[in-house]
């Protein structure tokens, strides 16, 4: 089946400092990527939706300038936590779905941010 | 505004045992529903999709347009059923995007 990674698994800075989060599909093209964030014990919540070569599309509350997400091709997609702080520690997960009839979002494993 | 609801947060029960997992949903739209599913310390994965109305794993799952439900079922739960469990509604005209559930912790004692 389709596989997504993330990079890194997880990732400790400091408060300010910026982190970047990799998402790859590895055996198939993504032309829309999903960034969703995990609280503990908590749900899902999407953050924002992106598509290859254009803008990301937010979801009401989330800062565009604070989670700035990139989309250049069709295997990957960052997203970057700009000016971290301890509030935004969290589990970072990604998603990919390709386009056509392939319906299945297939999810990364999910990195683990944690802001000193 | 759509929304998926997933009343239990645990779901206890012994090896052998029928399990169900409540969804509801409510969405103006045709829906989409799927089911994931997240063993320990693993990502994320489909489970069953209501179009497709198959077996995985023995579960099951139908919706009700009338009650907006979309319940998993398994008639003869096993030890590695034991995961994190999400009801999901895909919205076709916002991009495809997953509305998920709070999630319902199932464990399957022995």
């Amino acid at each position: 089946g389709a596989v997504v990674s993330q990079h890194p698994s997880r990732v400790i800075c400091k408060s300010g400092t910026s982190v970047k989060i990799e998402c790859r599909s590895l055996d198939f093209q993504a032309t829309t990527m999903f960034w969703y964030r995990q609280f503990p014990k908590q749900s899902l919540m999407l953050m924002a939706t992106s598509n290859e070569g254009s803008k990301a599309t937010y979801e009401q509350g989330v800062e565009k300038d604070k989670f700035l997400i990139n989309h250049a091709s069709l295997t990957l997609s960052t997203l970057t936590v700009t000016s971290a702080h301890p509030e935004d520690s969290s589990f970072y997960i990604c998603s990919a779905r390709a386009g056509g009839r392939e319906e299945t979002q297939y999810f990364g494993p999910g990195t683990r941010l944690l802001v000193l | 505004a759509q929304r998926v609801t997933q009343p239990e947060k645990l779901l206890s029960v012994f090896k052998g045992a029928p399990v169900e997992l409540k969804c509801n949903y409510s969405y103006s739209g045709s829906p989409e529903l799927f089911w994931y599913v997240q063993y320990s310390r693993q990502r994320l994965q489909l489970l069953l999709r209501h179009i497709s109305r198959e077996s995985i794993k023995g579960f099951t799952a139908d919706l009700n347009k009338g009650e907006t439900s979309f319940h998993l079922k398994k008639p003869f739960a096993q030890e590695e059923d034991s995961a994190m469990y999400y009801c999901a509604l895909r919205h076709k005209a916002a991009g495809n995007k997953l509305t998920f559930g709070g999630g319902t912790r199932v464990l399957v004692k022995p």
